[in-house]
């Protein structure tokens, strides 16, 4: 079946522009998380969605930062008045549950965000 | 807070060697622990997994060991290969629920021929 997908692949702003990425998670999975990967870097969380459950958003890093899951599918995070160290691989990853066997994270492609 | 320290960020082996990274994590609820592999240019992919109910998995040239006492888990990978050069995650559960994912900074490895 089909796996995580993340659109756009690459993103080119300039600094001060909003930009508005997006997750496709696999279809049944109950869980959705954001993660941001500077270049050669480890994977910092940003925010967690599961379920109908509040998300925990304790990684955002600013107020600029924002992210919403609709009807429990698709997830787009949004990044306001972009600044140049937002510039990174922001990674999607969906996973069947948060418990039992269902814990295991599978990644989309990624979106590699250039802030000029 | 809630962190998970990884260790070494570079590794060099003899291909045939083995390889050892280790991790540390901060909440004593995690009870979910896996490693993931990224190759160049690729998503992270999960290649073991251990939950806090057993103290070592095995699979194949990979194992993983779990101290939850001292809150250290590792991965060892025996025979090491060229295709095992990538970078390795460790993560583990946090959160009120501890379901929410954290990872390490990752390791480098590299297998010399």
């Amino acid at each position: 079946g089909a796996g995580v997908s993340q659109s756009p692949s690459n993103k080119v702003t300039e600094k001060g522009k909003d930009v508005e990425l997006r997750c496709d998670p696999i279809s049944g999975h109950t869980a959705l998380y954001w993660y941001r990967q500077s270049l050669g870097q480890g994977l910092e969380f940003l925010i967690y969605f599961q379920g109908n459950s509040a998300p925990d958003k304790s990684g955002l890093p600013s107020d600029r930062f924002s992210a919403e899951r609709t009807g429990g599918s698709v997830s787009t995070l949004t990044i306001q008045r972009t600044q140049q160290e937002d510039s990174a691989v922001y990674l999607c990853a969906s996973s069947l549950e948060t418990s039992g066997r269902g814990y295991e994270q599978y990644f989309g492609p990624g979106t590699r965000l250039t802030v000029t | 807070g809630e962190n998970v320290e990884q260790h070494p960020s570079t590794l060099s082996v003899q291909e045939g060697d083995s390889a050892v990274i280790k991790c540390t994590y901060s909440d004593s609820a995690s009870n979910y622990f896996p490693w993931y592999k990224q190759e160049l240019g690729k998503r992270p992919q999960l290649i073991i997994d251990i939950r806090s109910n057993v103290g070592e998995k095995k699979d194949q040239r990979i194992a993983v060991t779990l101290n939850k006492t001292a809150k250290h888990f590792s991965l060892h990978i025996t025979e090491t290969q060229p295709e095992d050069s990538a970078v390795y995650f460790c993560a583990a559960s946090m959160g009120s629920s501890a379901s929410k994912i954290i990872f390490g900074s990752g390791t480098r490895l590299s297998i010399r021929p």
